[in-house]
């Protein structure tokens, strides 16, 4: 089955410990990203990744690292967590503009984790 | 960089009706737009696409209307059912590589469409 599994689903955590939400996809993907949605604001772009070994940054991506050394995995790292990172967190991953085609951002999201920072 | 919004944030309407969704956006640089669908407790799913270079693209039910002059799309659902009901989004993107905005996608807030039986 093809899919997006991000774990943990749940996580709630004090400011500063640090943490890394995982991101994996089986449909062999070039383009992933990450977002976080909040009440209001929709969905925001942290960062998203074009092919292995390249990132870059979406509209809001202070407070959050990344890493693609693996075309299935985009792990998110909080290296120090702050209240104002609590959120709604969705990885997704499609084929991507690379490929120049139509549905190229036909994404497929993961089932999102729920992040409360205190 | 690129701001795609939404008029109305909510929409109710009766089964069986159609339903029209609208987006405005500000950025020229996007040219290709999506529309996603999320049901309460999902994530998001894709709907329908469109490149700049069309004006209306139709799908199962749905159709995306791109009026480049004033910079807005909009998403009709004919014949809404109860399983319509979800918040949908817009998204802007681009296709063409090069740009500052070239690999990023930037949503809309959102519509809540309700559908009463």
């Amino acid at each position: 089955e093809a899919q997006v599994t991000q774990n943990p689903r749940y996580l709630i955590t004090v400011t500063g410990k640090k943490l890394t939400v995982t991101c994996s996809q089986n449909m062999n993907h070039e383009y992933m990203s990450w977002y976080r949605q909040d009440p209001g604001l929709g969905l925001r772009q942290i960062y998203y990744s074009m092919n292995v070994e390249v990132t870059d940054k979406g509209d809001v991506p202070e407070g959050y690292k990344v890493s693609r050394k693996e075309k299935r995995n985009f792990p998110l790292i909080l290296e120090s967590p702050s209240p104002n990172q609590t959120s709604l967190y969705f990885c997704a991953s499609s084929f991507g503009p690379v490929r120049g085609t139509a549905r190229s951002y036909e994404q497929y999201f993961g089932p999102g984790t729920r992040l409360t920072v205190t | 960089g690129e701001n795609v919004g939404l008029h109305l944030p909510t929409l109710s309407v009766q089964e069986g009706d159609n339903s029209i969704i609208n987006c405005a956006y500000s950025n020229s640089a996007s040219d290709y737009f999506i529309w996603y669908k999320q049901e309460s407790g999902k994530g998001p799913q894709f709907i329908i696409d469109i490149r700049s270079n069309m004006d209306k693209r139709q799908g199962q039910r749905v159709t995306v209307l791109l009026n480049k002059t004033v910079k807005h799309l909009s998403l009709q659902i004919a014949a809404t059912q109860p399983g319509d009901s979800a918040v949908y989004f817009c998204a802007g993107a681009r296709l063409q590589a090069g740009g500052t905005s070239y690999g990023k996608l930037t949503f809309g807030q959102g519509t809540i469409l309700t559908v009463h039986p």
